[in-house]
């Protein structure tokens, strides 16, 4: 089965520029999660999706950063403008099922991430 | 607050045993999660706890003490390509999931 897709790989863009990433899921994956990995630190959530709506987004800068999953499947992140500490690595996952199922793994599949380098 | 603890970095030697500890505390517990993460590339799962005890699964084993917020990945017979990050992560009561920082592992020759 294909995994999750993931674009571009890589970008680097000048401080208060704009950038958006996209985000594939695996086919019949309900659940999309939005994360931001600093080097050296664990994943960060950003934004979780159900279908097409927003499960939790309270570690959304919400200033800067938005997301949306038109028609529950792909999803794109953007980050308007740009700022220095935002140089990060952008994971999207995708789960079967929403974590709130008592008793399932429900393992979340991460894409390749996308490598964004703000100068 | 909700934290989770691993140590930062960790060396063993090729063909030898390692533990990876994690500790923590959160608002509630609803599984532990070990992910496996090579440089520059994407997590990848490698096992889930729920309950108190040991899962094994091939060289990799999980235990779990959810009174002592306790959690370690065993690693046997050590590869090179072993030499990762290793990061917990604990599902809380909301369902949210929490990562520790994760524990880089060097193998050496």
């Amino acid at each position: 089965e294909a995994g999750v897709a993931q674009s571009p790989r890589y970008r680097i863009i000048e401080k208060r520029q704009s950038v958006a990433f996209w985000c594939n899921p695996i086919s019949g994956h309900a659940t999309l999660y939005w994360y931001q990995q600093i080097l050296g630190q664990g994943p960060k959530l950003l934004i979780q999706f159900q279908n097409n709506g927003v499960v939790d987004d309270s570690q959304l800068p919400k200033d800067r950063f938005s997301a949306e999953r038109l028609k529950g499947v792909d999803s794109t992140l953007k980050i308007q403008p740009a700022k220095l500490e935002d140089s990060a690595v952008y994971l999207c996952a995708s789960s079967l099922a929403p974590f709130r199922v008592a008793g399932g793994t429900y393992e979340q599949y991460f894409g390749p991430g996308t490598r964004l380098t703000v100068t | 607050g909700q934290n989770i603890d691993q140590p930062t970095e960790m060396t063993a030697t090729e063909g030898a045993i390692v533990q990876i500890n994690c500790t923590y505390q959160t608002s509630g517990f609803n599984g532990l999660f070990w992910y496996q993460q090579h440089a520059g590339e994407a997590p990848t799962f490698l096992s889930y706890n729920v309950l108190d005890g040991l899962e094994e699964k091939g060289r990799f084993s999980s235990f779990l003490s959810r009174s002592k917020g306790y959690s370690y990945l065993l690693l046997k017979e050590l590869q090179m390509k072993d030499s990762a990050s290793y990061l917990c992560a604990v599902k809380n009561s909301n369902y949210q999931l929490i990562w520790g920082a994760g524990t880089k592992l060097i193998i050496k020759p």
